[in-house]
């Protein structure tokens, strides 16, 4: 079965840097976009960029852009995120999800798998 | 940037009773080269991830039961439980991927009346 385990729970200082892993299993890793979502206390989900496993090529909203890395290793069916220069509202779960669009596809479409989350606390 | 709202923020319902959730987007998210409207529904529980529970805004994803259903188009959809059951609080989200940056709405919070 298809499954997204991530790593576990952070707390990290203002101007640090994190970064979280998103073990797959269960399916074909570099066969679909990856994405990444995080979500602030007691708020809607936010789209933190996606990326194509087969290619490395990666996406993300320009409010993210300069701050968040994504990258994968192919041989161990993992994806991170870094995520750099945090600061107090960067305090959030964290999840990996897994895209039902094929990696050879153009553009995304809805996700069908998600990790089970993680913490950063960004806190002094 | 599609501006995703929902209303209402929360509604409570009795069991066995039906509970519509709306959610409009700012922009149409309806492609018209293939007639889909790009418009998704998660559930999520506390402490869970979210759930895919609706895909192109009215098709159930798998193991999802027949009292959810989904409906709209364009920019405005519905999300509909015929037969509220316990199991089915939660909130609920829906989300766009007609275009980047994707985007959720703020959610609505469904709970026992």
């Amino acid at each position: 079965q298809v499954q997204l385990v991530q790593s576990g729970a952070e707390v990290k200082k203002p101007g640090a840097s994190v970064k979280i892993s998103c073990k797959t299993s269960g399916y074909t890793f570099t066969g679909y976009y990856l994405h990444w979502v995080r979500q602030a206390p007691g708020q809607g989900p936010e789209w933190m960029g996606r990326m194509n496993p087969n290619s490395g090529v990666t996406n993300s909203p320009q409010k993210f852009q300069g701050r968040v890395t994504m990258t994968r290793d192919t041989s161990i069916t993992t994806a991170y995120m870094e995520l750099s220069w945090l600061r107090s509202d960067d305090t959030a779960v964290y999840y990996c999800a897994k895209d039902v669009a094929p990696a050879y596809s153009s553009s995304s479409l809805y996700f069908d798998y998600w990790g089970q989350g993680t913490l950063v606390t960004v806190s002094s | 940037d599609i501006v995703m709202t929902q209303s209402p923020d929360s509604l409570a319902v009795s069991l066995g009773e039906r509970a519509t959730l709306n959610c409009k987007s700012s922009q149409s998210v309806l492609f018209s080269a293939n007639n889909k409207n790009y418009l998704g529904w998660y559930q999520q529980k506390p402490g869970q991830p979210p759930k895919l529970v609706i895909y192109w805004a009215s098709t159930r994803a798998s193991g999802v039961p027949d009292r959810f259903s989904g409906s709209g188009s364009g920019t405005d959809f519905s999300l509909t439980i015929s037969s509220l059951q316990a199991e089915d609080v939660a909130v609920y989200y829906c989300q766009q991927y007609y275009t980047t940056p994707f985007t959720f709405g703020p959610g609505t919070k469904v709970d026992i009346k």
